[in-house]
């Protein structure tokens, strides 16, 4: 049981350049979520799913798109990246919507130069 | 003015003391409650729910005030595995959880 986990754990990037991150759960949760964190700003929402084939806005959901064709997977994808997405992206999943816990996987650290 | 806010810290507490946290939140409407900790640079992890009657694990202790709109950790008895960022989670019904942008707390000898 490997809960969450994350592809790639770490990613340099040049600004314009695309690519997606990878996020796995082995618990059969509905729920899965996109978060950012930046020094200062605490985790903040980016885009979430709340079941396979369906995804929604989070608080930050510019310059980010995202997809869930399989009920374990979301991905998060960047078209064109720019330095101020410079961050610390974690993923995590539910069983339920905002009531129970969250389980979030190790992280990605990813730079934009 | 942010729906979840927490004292940034750092709390600098020696071992064995007890030590307290808020977390204060603008919706009314809140209906869950949560501590999570997150240590240097690892994914945050759940420390504990946040119930209406209080909940009590060991030497943590969380409550929540509806009145007032906060919730409170307290730590007893300090040890130096607790130094960490301890961030509260604050969610309801169809609104998205919120988390707050973590207390600091640092656990000297």
């Amino acid at each position: 049981n490997a809960g969450v986990t994350q592809t790639p754990k770490f990613r340099v990037l040049k600004t314009g350049q695309s690519m997606t991150l990878l996020c796995a759960q082995d618990m059969n949760h509905e729920y899965m979520y996109w978060y950012r964190q930046d020094p200062g700003m605490g985790l903040r929402l980016i885009h979430y799913s709340v079941g396979e084939g369906t995804t929604a806005k989070g608080e930050v959901p510019d310059g980010y798109n995202v997809s869930r064709l399989k009920k374990q997977n979301f991905l998060l994808g960047l078209e064109s990246a720019a330095p101020s997405q410079t961050s610390v992206y974690f993923c995590a999943s539910g069983a339920g919507f905002s009531t129970d816990t969250q389980y979030f996987g190790p992280g990605t650290r990813l730079t934009v130069l | 003015r942010k729906e979840v806010e927490q004292d940034p810290g750092p709390f600098n507490v020696p071992e064995g003391a007890t030590v307290a946290f808020n977390c204060t939140y603008s919706n009314s409407a809140s209906q869950s409650f949560f501590w999570y900790r997150q240590d240097c640079r690892k994914e945050p992890k759940l420390l504990m729910s946040v119930y209406s009657s209080g909940n009590e694990d060991g030497r943590f202790t969380a409550q929540l005030n509806r009145a007032s709109q906060y919730i409170s950790l307290l730590i007893r008895d300090s040890k130096l595995s607790d130094s960490a960022t301890y961030l509260c989670v604050v969610s309801g019904g169809s609104y998205i959880p919120t988390f707050g942008r973590g207390t600091s707390l640092i656990v000297h000898p």
